[in-house]
């Protein structure tokens, strides 16, 4: 069946290299950020989280960094393996109060044993 | 967390027929919202589906081709209405379960071909 990201950039890495995700947002009153992975025929899983009163957040084998003056977001994928091939979106919360998350254009990672 | 159910999963459909997508969820929650991904781009919201209350269209998208009812907490359906091939799309169901600024949870997505 037809996958999801055909027209996507794509970042191709090494299996156990470290793979970095790059989101660049469009609202400065933005006070919250998720990254979701998307595998094919699946819907959007919750990675990993942050507010915008911090510039770093740590998961397992992942962190994502925010830098609020140029208003980039970025997703490092720590040791990756091939089950990290996905579409990986950011998503931010355009209004404090009201849950309304608005997605970035997502980019492909594949991951090569 | 939160467990969401979306039927159908998938379905090919005649231009001009009327497709109704369901959502139910295993949680009571406040907010469902409804978004669309065509294909190989990202995620944009239809609308937020509020129970008690009519639904919260976005720019671009109106009642009349996109009804949408929330009779309880558990539960919201989408109805695609008046088909044509430019609907063709995944159709995602979305709950926010704590307060604002706190994760969301997607279905698993309802895949529709409009021939």
């Amino acid at each position: 069946g037809e996958s999801v990201g055909l027209h996507l950039p794509t970042l191709s890495v090494q299996e156990g290299d470290n793979s970095i995700i790059n989101c660049a947002y469009s609202n400065s009153a933005s006070d919250y950020f998720i990254w979701y992975k998307q595998e094919s025929g699946k819907g959007p899983q919750f990675i990993i989280d942050i507010r915008s009163n911090m510039d770093k957040r740590q998961g397992q084998r992942v962190t994502v960094l925010l830098n609020k003056t140029v208003k980039h977001l970025s997703l490092q994928i720590a040791a990756t393996q091939p089950g990290d091939s996905a579409v990986y979106f950011c998503a931010e919360n355009a209004n404090t109060g009201f849950q309304k998350l608005v997605f970035g254009t997502g980019t492909r990672l594949l991951v090569s044993p | 967390s939160a467990v969401i159910s979306q039927k159908p999963s998938r379905d090919i459909c005649q231009r001009g027929t009327s497709l109704t997508i369901q959502c139910q969820v295993d949680s009571q929650v406040t907010m469902m919202f409804w978004y669309r991904q065509q294909p190989g781009q990202s995620l944009t919201l239809i609308a937020t589906a509020n129970q008690g209350s009519e639904a919260t269209y976005e720019s671009g998208f109106v009642i009349d081709k996109f009804p949408i009812s929330r009779p309880n907490l558990t539960f919201s359906t989408l109805t695609v209405s008046n088909m044509s091939p430019e609907d063709s799309s995944i159709y995602l169901c979305s709950v926010s379960v704590g307060a604002a600024n706190t994760e969301a949870f997607f279905g698993q997505g309802t895949r529709l071909t409009v021939v």
